[in-house]
Parts: C-alpha cells; structure tokens; sequence
C-alpha cells in the first residue's frame, strides 16, 4: 500500500496567520491517466471529514478559498492563507492513485 | 442536498456477523460508485470496501477481505457492509462515502458514521 506521511502531526495557530502542511507519499501519485490524485479533507471534533482539495490542486466548492493546494509527484502542501478559529480540527490528506486509497496520520489544528 | 445515512452498528461478540446500511438520497444512486471507510477510536482513516456504481466491481483492503461483502440495491438506494467474522481490531466507527464520479478514488461526501464495537 502507498504510505501517506504528513508533517507536522501537530500545529499551533495563530488566527489571521498562515499555515502549511506537508504530506508526502511513498509512490507517486501521477495516474497513468495523467492526473494526480491527492485529496485533503478536514474533520472537525465529532464530525465527519469534509473535502476541502482533490486533484492536488481544486478546491472542493463547499470549502472556503482560503485554503489551497499545490505539489506534484510524491510531495503536496495544503495551505491555509489566513486561519480562523473555525478551521481548528484534523486534517487528513488521502491518495487515490493506487487500490486502496491511504490516508495520512493526520495533523491535528488547535489556535494558540 | 447530498445525504448519506448509516445505520446498524452496535456491540456484537468476537467472530460474530454484522450488517451495516447506509441510505442515500439527493442525488442518483445508480451512477456513483461507493465506499465504506472506518475509524478506529483515536486513530486514522481506513478505506475497507469500494463498489462500482452498478455493483459489477468490488475491491477490498487487505485487513478485512474474505470476511466483509460490500453489496448495493439501486432502486432503494442503499450501500450495505454485510460483516463476518469479527475481530476486536474491526472496532471502528464506520462511514459511508460517495465518489466524485470523475477519475479515481476521490470521496467528495460523508455520512456520519456508525459504531460498531467488538467484545466479548
């Protein structure tokens, strides 16, 4: 199975400050459809996770534009430009290249 | 809108059988293919069972196949887990999940899960 490795596992967050996560895979992830199938959800306490990325790089309609995604081949970054108190919670990034899909250990959001 | 509702967790003894549905409505059923994913307490996401969108193709992590069934009926939209032989390590809170249709492996929707706990 693919390996999904995110960093950090952790991080503290200033509100109306940037932050970045970082989830490599131990495959590429470049379909031999050309696509690259790398998705990023958010899974706030008690609740199911949310898609916010797929494709790398399209935001999912129901997630605010301040979150992005960008990467290529075995290394993506999700990145937040300007955190709110609402995005606290676990984020997962999910590869669907290869059966099964994988997810990361997920990187847990808490304001400082 | 999308909704996806999953029912018939519960607390059953090791090696016995259990079967979860998810019931489906705000979109067509018939066209997307569909997943089971589980949550271990305090852990990670797994994707255990995919099925196509008219149930012709049907994969299975290796931690639960020969033992779980993923099966669907179109015409009253509903996704089962038909689950045997269960173990302690199938504890899990268990969500049905919808593909985008576009590509690969992409979930774009949730349910809100069932728990399902293994013990003795």
């Amino acid at each position: 199975d693919v390996v999904m490795t995110q960093s950090p596992l952790s991080l503290p967050v200033t509100p109306g400050q940037p932050a970045a996560i970082s989830c490599r895979s131990s495959q590429s992830l470049v379909h031999s459809d050309g696509n690259t199938y790398l998705n990023w959800f958010h899974q706030r306490p008690g609740q199911s996770p949310r898609r916010l990325i797929y494709k790398v790089s399209n935001r999912d309609s129901r997630a605010p534009d301040r979150f992005s995604g960008s990467g290529s081949g075995t290394d993506f970054t999700l990145k937040i430009s300007r955190v709110e108190a609402e995005d606290v919670g676990v984020y997962y990034c999910m590869q669907g290249a290869r059966w099964p899909p994988t997810f990361g250990q997920g990187t847990k959001v808490e304001i400082k | 809108q999308v909704q996806l509702v999953e029912s018939g967790g519960g607390v059953v003894q090791p090696g016995r059988s259990l079967r979860l549905s998810c019931a489906a409505s705000g979109f067509t059923f018939s066209t997307y293919s569909m997943y089971w994913v589980r949550q271990a307490p305090g852990r990670g996401l797994e994707c255990v069972a995919v099925i196509s969108y008219d149930g012709s193709e049907k994969y299975y992590a290796d931690s639960v196949r020969g033992r779980f069934t993923i099966s669907r009926d179109n015409s009253n939209y509903t996704l089962y887990l038909q689950m045997n032989s269960l173990r302690a390590e199938d504890t899990a809170l268990y969500y049905c999940a919808r593909d985008q249709g576009d590509g690969y492996n992409q979930i774009d929707y949730w349910g809100q899960g069932t728990l399902v706990t293994v013990s003795s």
